[in-house]
């Protein structure tokens, strides 16, 4: 069965901390997207990567920064957290190449508060 | 840029009654077509997909969406649902054409069955 790891479902954390939030997939897929999801906004792409070390920036990648130094494992970092990223937060992946069809599996989310 | 809208993002409904989202997109070439599900709790699961062939397509749990290609929607539906389908439900696009396998998602609807 596919599977996506989130290391922490829940963390709490003070304004000013350094956070790391950690995937791990294995099904040897080449793309990894992380997602924040917030009431009535729906699922909006903070950034995504199709290769090890390789990363672009999704539609609200401010304030976050992410790593793929294998390709099982995507981490989405908040430098400096800030209250307004107080959310829950989900990593996918899925397939790349002609056998890609965009389908996407989640993992089971990461709710992050920060006081 | 892709775009994805549901309409009426609260929605409320007895057990026994029939459901209907609607999902309309605004990209206007060849296109992979999902809905997903999340269950109270749970993560972000595939109820069903569409990528070619007969528009209408089932998913899981006796749904099905109709793939209208020239109205450039894909509207979910059951005929009758149960309180177990109290879940928020998400409309998502893939543009073929990007070759990326990104996914726009839209705002989502959230589904209250009472029993």
């Amino acid at each position: 069965d596919v599977k996506v790891t989130q290391s922490s479902r829940y963390l709490v954390k003070r304004t000013g901390e350094k956070v790391f939030l950690e995937c791990v997939q294995d099904m040897d897929h080449e793309n990894m997207f992380w997602y924040r999801q917030d009431p009535g906004l729906g699922l909006r792409l903070i950034y995504f990567s199709y290769d090890v070390k390789m990363k672009e920036k999704g539609d609200i990648p401010e304030g976050y920064s992410v790593s793929r130094e294998k390709k099982e494992r995507f981490s989405l970092i908040l430098e400096s957290a800030s209250t307004n990223q107080t959310s829950m937060y989900l990593c996918a992946s899925s397939q790349a190449g002609t056998g890609g069809t965009g389908e996407l599996f989640f993992g089971e989310g990461s709710r992050l508060t920060v006081l | 840029a892709q775009s994805v809208s549901q309409h009426n993002h609260h929605v409320i409904l007895s057990e026994a009654a029939s459901l209907e989202l609607g999902c309309n997109y605004s990209y206007g070439g060849t296109v992979n077509l999902f809905w997903y599900v999340q269950y109270p709790g749970q993560h972000l699961q595939l109820l069903l997909k569409y990528f070619s062939g007969d528009p209408l397509v089932k998913g899981i749990k006796g749904f099905e969406a109709e793939f209208i290609k020239s109205k450039f929607s894909f509207n979910l539906r059951k005929p009758s649902v149960q309180w177990s389908d109290t879940a928020e439900y998400f409309c998502a696009v893939n543009a073929r054409l990007y070759g990326n396998n990104r996914l726009a998602f839209g705002k989502g609807n959230q589904v209250v069955v009472i029993p």
